[in-house]
């Protein structure tokens, strides 16, 4: 019931292709969806986050899509560039509940 | 930099060994919280403290002990730990436990030999 299922485990992308990671949940109850981007050797730092009010939600080149009834969200990043090369974390949790639940994490690599 | 740091950024302790982690947060945030992250694996949080309070302890072994002397400041005690305890563990801080963003510390890579 507490599982976030992320895919890929890995991604490579051409400088300026779209990079998308999809996260899947069990538990009805979530109702807030941080995506969480973390450089080697630095902590995981919030990127864009969405609630279930919204089908989307964009901040620049990172896009969050939500689909309610399927369960599922996905990171879209635009135009992809080096510097994106990062870990990508998916998490879900209920607002208020300090527990978040995390996914496993893509290794997102930007080739030039 | 986010504000979090902590010390040391590694370390390797054999099994009968005691050592500490330390989380100083700057932000005057009144929540802090230690994570585990293991490779391949989802991050797990350990333990939450809210307002010098402990919230949470997610089925931690008795190995691992927090303590939280105030708001900004959060300690790991661990001892005779297992070589599957080799991970790096995070601290973070919010304003207030589960609702506002958390920031994130560098992570202590810890080895257990």
């Amino acid at each position: 019931q507490q599982q976030v299922k992320q895919s890929p485990q890995s991604l490579i992308v051409q400088k300026g292709g779209i990079s998308i990671i999809n996260c899947a949940y069990e538990n009805t109850a979530f109702d807030y969806f941080p995506w969480y981007q973390q450089f080697p050797g630095k902590g995981p730092a919030l990127l864009i986050a969405i609630r279930p009010d919204v089908s989307e939600k964009k901040e620049g080149r990172f896009t969050i899509s939500f689909n309610k009834s399927a369960k599922q969200f996905s990171l879209h990043i635009m135009d992809s560039q080096p510097g994106d090369s990062a870990t990508y974390f998916c998490a879900a949790s209920h607002f208020g509940n300090e527990k978040l639940t995390f996914g496993t994490g893509t290794r997102l690599t930007i080739i030039p | 930099e986010t504000g979090v740091t902590q010390t040391p950024r590694h370390l390797v302790m054999g099994m009968t060994n005691k050592k500490s982690l330390k989380c100083e947060q700057h932000l005057g945030h009144n929540a802090m919280y230690w994570y585990k992250q293991s490779a391949k694996k989802p991050l797990e949080l350990m333990f939450v403290y809210n307002f010098k309070e402990q919230t949470e302890n997610n089925s931690v072994p008795s190995r691992f002990s927090p303590e939280c002397p105030n708001s900004s400041h959060l300690f790991l005690h661990l001892h005779t730990l297992q070589p599957e305890d080799s991970a790096l563990y995070l601290c973070a801080s919010s304003q207030v436990a589960g609702i506002t963003e958390a920031f994130f510390g560098q992570g202590t890579r810890l080895t257990v030999v």
